[in-house]
């Protein structure tokens, strides 16, 4: 199985500024078919989990501007130019290449 | 507005069974692969299972496989999973999901198996 590895799991930021979190795979994510099929996600506390990318920097509808996907291969970043309150909570990758599809280990971004 | 329900969880017996079913409406269903995804608070997200739009096709993770199954009734907007053989390690919070990359998510029913 694809191991999806994030860091760090844990993120304490400030309001205002920028953060970044990190998901490494094991293998490489590109498809036969030339697509990455690389996936973000965020949970709110007491809430299911929301789709914010696919194939690694496409944003979801309703996904503020601040946040953007990057990478390529085995390396992808989540960046957030300038976090807001709304922003907390808990933040993972998941790949779509291969099977199993597989989560990173989550990270918990806190003010 | 898509719309995703899921219903059927609760307290099960380790070998026991449990049906879950997921109700959809705001989207064509019958147009979409589907997938569950459960939670636990150990280990976070984990994929289970996905369908494709006509229910040929189906994938499992290994922990799984022989033990659920999971299908769909596409003239009532409904996706299924099957427990059968249920261990303390399938206790979660279980979710359906959108397509094969999760663009939607139910808000997720509670299995707890238990003696």
């Amino acid at each position: 199985d694809i191991v999806m590895t994030q860091s760090p799991l844990s993120l304490p930021v400030t309001l205002g500024q920028p953060a970044s979190i990190s998901c490494r795979s094991s293998q490489s994510l590109v498809h036969s078919n030339g697509d990455t099929y690389l996936n973000w996600f965020h949970q709110r506390p007491g809430q299911s989990p929301r789709r914010l990318f696919y194939r690694v920097s496409n944003r979801d509808s309703g996904v503020p501007d601040r946040f953007s996907g990057s990478g390529s291969g085995t390396d992808f970043t989540l960046k957030i130019s300038r976090v807001e309150a709304e922003d907390v909570g808990l933040y993972y990758c998941m790949q779509a290449t291969h099977w199993p599809r597989t989560f990173g280990q989550g990270t918990r971004v806190e003010i | 507005e898509v719309q995703l329900l899921e219903s059927g969880g609760g307290l099960v017996q380790p070998g026991g069974s449990l049906r879950l079913s997921c109700t959809a409406s705001g989207f064509s269903f019958s147009s979409y692969d589907m997938s569950w995804v459960r939670q636990t608070p150990g280990k976070g997200l984990e994929w289970v299972s996905f369908i494709q739009t006509d229910g040929s096709g189906t994938s499992y993770v290994d922990s799984v496989k022989g033990r659920f199954t999971i299908s769909r009734d596409n003239s009532k907007n409904t996706l299924h999973l099957q427990m059968n053989s249920l261990r303390a390690e399938d206790t979660a919070i279980y979710y359906c999901a959108k397509g094969g990359t999760l663009d939607c998510w139910g808000q997720g029913t509670l299995v707890t198996v238990s003696s």
